[in-house]
């Protein structure tokens, strides 16, 4: 069974940039999550999208984040424009439900240079 | 913010001995997941307990939960070198939020 897809893996770009990271959940998973790890502030939710719908962006730390879920396989994260204290690993997560086990991609490490 | 707090922050053992990793969550929750990460991979979903529940066991693994005192434990029995990796809580009511990490290190 294929797991929850992000891409890119990597991405290193200069601040100021737009950058976007791509999620495709797990087929039949109705909850989608956003998160954020850095070693300071460890692993961060973002935001949350249920049925495609944004349940809860009160984690997503400025106006120059935004999520999108246009259909029930795909969700964008977009940085714009990009600065250096953006650079963590960002995790995008799939789940049944609100509260059942979460199924993880591999993360896109971004670096803003 | 985060949900648990897990506790020691960083656990260095000998192969073969068993770890004991804990978590304080301060909210209500309806379930307590265990989760591991290897380093540069996503977390991976070791084990759930309900907040019905008292002990759970799966494989090496132990789970127990005091929602008196909201606190669970998370126990590797027969530690090996492949345990090596960070383990979070996580809990909640209509979502899950993760705890800060216990850093495992089994030494061969």
């Amino acid at each position: 069974d294929a797991g929850v897809i992000q891409s890119p893996r990597h991405e290193v770009t200069e601040m100021g940039q737009e950058v976007t990271l791509r999620c495709k959940p797990i087929s039949g998973h109705d909850y989608l999550f956003w998160y954020r790890q850095t070693m300071m502030r460890g692993l961060e939710l973002l935001i949350y999208f249920n049925n495609n719908v944004p349940i809860d962006d009160s984690g997503m730390p400025e106006d120059r984040f935004s999520a999108k879920m246009p259909n029930a396989s795909f969700s964008t994260l977009k940085i714009q424009p990009s600065e250096p204290r953006d650079s963590a690993v960002y995790f995008c997560a799939s789940s049944t439900t609100g509260n059942q086990p979460q199924h993880f991609g591999d993360g896109t490490r971004l670096s803003i240079l | 913010s985060q949900q648990g707090e897990e506790d020691p922050q960083a656990l260095s053992i000998q192969e073969g001995e068993n770890a004991t990793m804990n978590c304080s969550y301060k909210t209500s929750i309806n379930n307590l997941q265990w989760y591991r990460q290897n380093s540069g991979r996503g977390l991976v979903h070791l084990i759930l307990i309900r907040s019905n529940e008292r002990e759970k066991h799966s494989g090496r693994l132990r789970v127990t939960l005091d929602t008196s005192k909201k606190s669970s434990s998370l126990l590797i029995t027969a530690s090996r070198a492949a345990d090596t990796a960070s383990y979070f809580c996580a809990g909640g009511y209509q979502k899950v939020t993760f705890g800060t990490g216990t850093k495992l290190q089994v030494i061969p």
